[in-house]
Parts: structure tokens; C-alpha cells; sequence
């Protein structure tokens, strides 16, 4: 198995709070994603990063912001978190790019409840 | 209009049984990607592939890049093959980000 955790696992928090997600790799990958998963929803991007320091927006990227200061981690930022996302949370690895042809890896998912 | 879609939404098999999960696509690919989804929510890639046709095991995956469409087959299914399957395509993009179907659940029966 790919070395990807995500922390915390489980979390529920009040409208209105900042939440941060980590996404923490041991692979040394260049390419690191976040995604959310929702019923009725294929998974879709939030947001994703080509090497540190350098990220892009996804297909779902209001609300969320992104950092990766270490090749290693990335973290996703919920500045004042709505209960529209409320969601599970995965991050994903892949070596490199060539247009979708690498395989990514899953971290086990963060299930996210904002009340 | 989604970009993936795949059919059934939910199959329900008794063990031992023939699976087929369709994927169509409307969009331009490099390559099209398989994973499955356990009950427990993990998620892990089972194939990649951009022609032709693929086998791992019990499992084999085939796509017509003429008609834009891709099938994941399972022979002779057992209940932990139940999951959810999903297939999501890579569009080509210079950052390898994929577009995912909504996924297939699968229950096999004993």
C-alpha cells in the first residue's frame, strides 16, 4: 500500500469554524489531490498540487483553500466551514503526469460533519 | 451532462456468477482508469488502461477507445467483490486530473 494518512479521520464541527485536513505522503509523488465525496456525486476535485508551492483549483474549489510547504504534506483549509460541506475528504497521490495516465493512490478518507 | 457515465448504478449477484459494469465517456482520453471502493470506504486503483484489453485475476477490463466505452467484467464473482466500482478517465490535461462516474454498486449474494 501506497504510504498516504490523513488527519483527523473523523471530525464534526459547528457552521462557521476553520477546519484544516492533512494529507501526509511517504512516497516522495510529485502530484497530490483532494477530492470530496458526496451521494449522487462521483468524486470530484477540490484542488491539487504539481510540487511545493504550487497548486491549482479544481472543479469544486469555493470555500477550500490548499498549501503544501513539504513535498510530503498537503493540507486542505476550510476557512468557515457551511454544512454543504459536510462530506468524506480524500487526498490522492500519483508519481507523475501524463495527461491522467498514472495511477493515484488513496489516503482512507476523512468523514467531515459541519452541524 | 456528465462526462462519465457508467451502468448499472446497483447490481446484485448471486456468488459464482458472470459481472459486466459498463463505462461510457464523452470526452477525449489518454487513458481510463478502474478502481474499486470497499464497504469500509477505502479506495484502490485496479486497472489502467488506454487500448485494448487487461486481466488481473478474476478480473478483466476492456475499452474501445472507437466507441468511448470500457467494461469491467468479474468471473466467477464472490461476496468480498462487493464494493463499489468506478471508472474515471484522464482527459488528456497536463496535470493528470481525472473525471470520475458516479460508480456501480455491487452486492454479491452467497
Amino acid at each position: 500500500d501506497a504510504g498516504i494518512t490523513q488527519s483527523p479521520r473523523h471530525k464534526v464541527t459547528e457552521t462557521g469554524t476553520p477546519v484544516t485536513l492533512r494529507c501526509h505522503q511517504t512516497e516522495n509523488h510529485r502530484y497530490m489531490y483532494w477530492y470530496r465525496q458526496d451521494p449522487g456525486h462521483g468524486l470530484r476535485l477540490i484542488h491539487y498540487s504539481y510540487g511545493v508551492k504550487d497548486t491549482d483549483k479544481g472543479e469544486v474549489s469555493d470555500g477550500y483553500s490548499v498549501s503544501r510547504s513539504k513535498t510530503e504534506d498537503f493540507l486542505l483549509t476550510l476557512e468557515s466551514a457551511t454544512s454543504s460541506q459536510t462530506s468524506v475528504y480524500f487526498c490522492a497521490i500519483s508519481a507523475g503526469t501524463s495527461g491522467g495516465t498514472d495511477t493515484q493512490y488513496f489516503g482512507p478518507g476523512t468523514r467531515l460533519t459541519v452541524l | 451532462k456528465n462526462e462519465v457515465e457508467q451502468s448499472p448504478q446497483n447490481l446484485t449477484a448471486q456468488e459464482g456468477e458472470f459481472i459486466t459494469i459498463n463505462c461510457s465517456y464523452s470526452v477525449g482520453i489518454s487513458a481510463l482508469h478502474w478502481l474499486q471502493q470497499h464497504p469500509g470506504g477505502g479506495i484502490v486503483s485496479l486497472f489502467m488502461l488506454s487500448s485494448g484489453k487487461k486481466k488481473h485475476g478474476r478480473l478483466i477490463a476492456t475499452i474501445n477507445i472507437q466507441e468511448k466505452h470500457s467494461s469491467l467484467h468479474i468471473t466467477a464473482s464472490h461476496p468480498r467483490d462487493s464494493a463499489v466500482y468506478i471508472c474515471a478517465v484522464g482527459n488528456g490535461g497536463s496535470q493528470g486530473n481525472l473525471i470520475f462516474g458516479k460508480g456501480t454498486k455491487l452486492s454479491v449474494k452467497p
